[in-house]
């Protein structure tokens, strides 16, 4: 069964530095993996994805995450954190080898706070 | 740039009535979703749908849900007779390909409480 964790509740980051959120996962093929956030009263919205290739994958608004096969991770970060980006983010896996209409299994979320 | 669109935004009724939740998903994309999130837990999926059938659903998307896609734009989640714990926010998603890899697109959810 897939699985997705993410072992933080809540990151707080202050303005300008660097910013990281956890994400590891659990497949039982290889996976696709993906970052969504959501602001608040707003759907979630795609930031970026792990499909095949470099390990390093960038997306939205500066974003960027690294795949780790070893350690089964795809962390997300970011050089230089913005109080925009305060939000929900939500890492999601779905197994390389299941068929067509798949649908995400979701991590729990976590909540990042960054102060001015 | 095109989104996902959802109505209403917020729905209150009472339990064992019928509810109908509408999406539009953006207009080139084949295959459709509904995930709920019940307020502080995971989002979680319910339904895809593609070709006018269901390809996969989850233990949650028992007879008491149904999805349809009524015309050529729209797709629905109908809740037959709500019942107190269907009290969540309701995302509809849609992709253009169905392939694992492919990028979901959620739309704002609609937020539904039964009392």
């Amino acid at each position: 069964a897939q699985s997705v964790a993410q072992p933080e509740d809540q990151v707080n980051v202050a303005e300008g530095n660097p910013l990281t959120v956890k994400c590891t996962y659990s497949v039982s093929g290889n996976p696709y993996l993906f970052w969504y956030v959501q602001y608040p009263n707003r759907g979630l919205q795609f930031l970026l994805k792990y499909i095949t290739g470099d390990n390093l994958v960038k997306g939205s608004y500066g974003f960027e995450a690294e795949f780790n096969k070893s350690q089964t991770s795809f962390h997300l970060k970011k050089p230089s954190a913005l109080v925009s980006d305060s939000a929900l983010y939500f890492c999601a896996v779905r197994d390389i080898n299941r068929g067509y209409g798949q649908n995400f299994v979701f991590g729990p979320g976590t909540r990042l706070s960054v102060l001015p | 740039e095109p989104e996902v669109t959802q109505t209403p935004s917020h729905q209150v009724t009472q339990m064992g009535q019928e509810v109908i939740l509408r999406c539009v998903p953006i207009s080139n994309h084949l295959y459709f979703y509904w995930y709920r999130q019940i307020l502080g837990q995971k989002v979680e999926f319910l339904v895809s749908f593609y070709n006018n059938e269901i390809s996969e659903k989850s233990e949650i998307f028992d007879d008491q849900f149904s999805v349809e896609r009524p015309d050529g734009s729209n797709f629905t989640l109908k809740i037959r007779s709500t019942k107190l714990e269907d009290s969540a926010m309701y995302f509809c998603a849609s992709s253009l390909a169905g392939t694992s890899g492919s990028t979901q697109y959620f739309g704002p959810g609609t937020r539904l409480l039964v009392l």
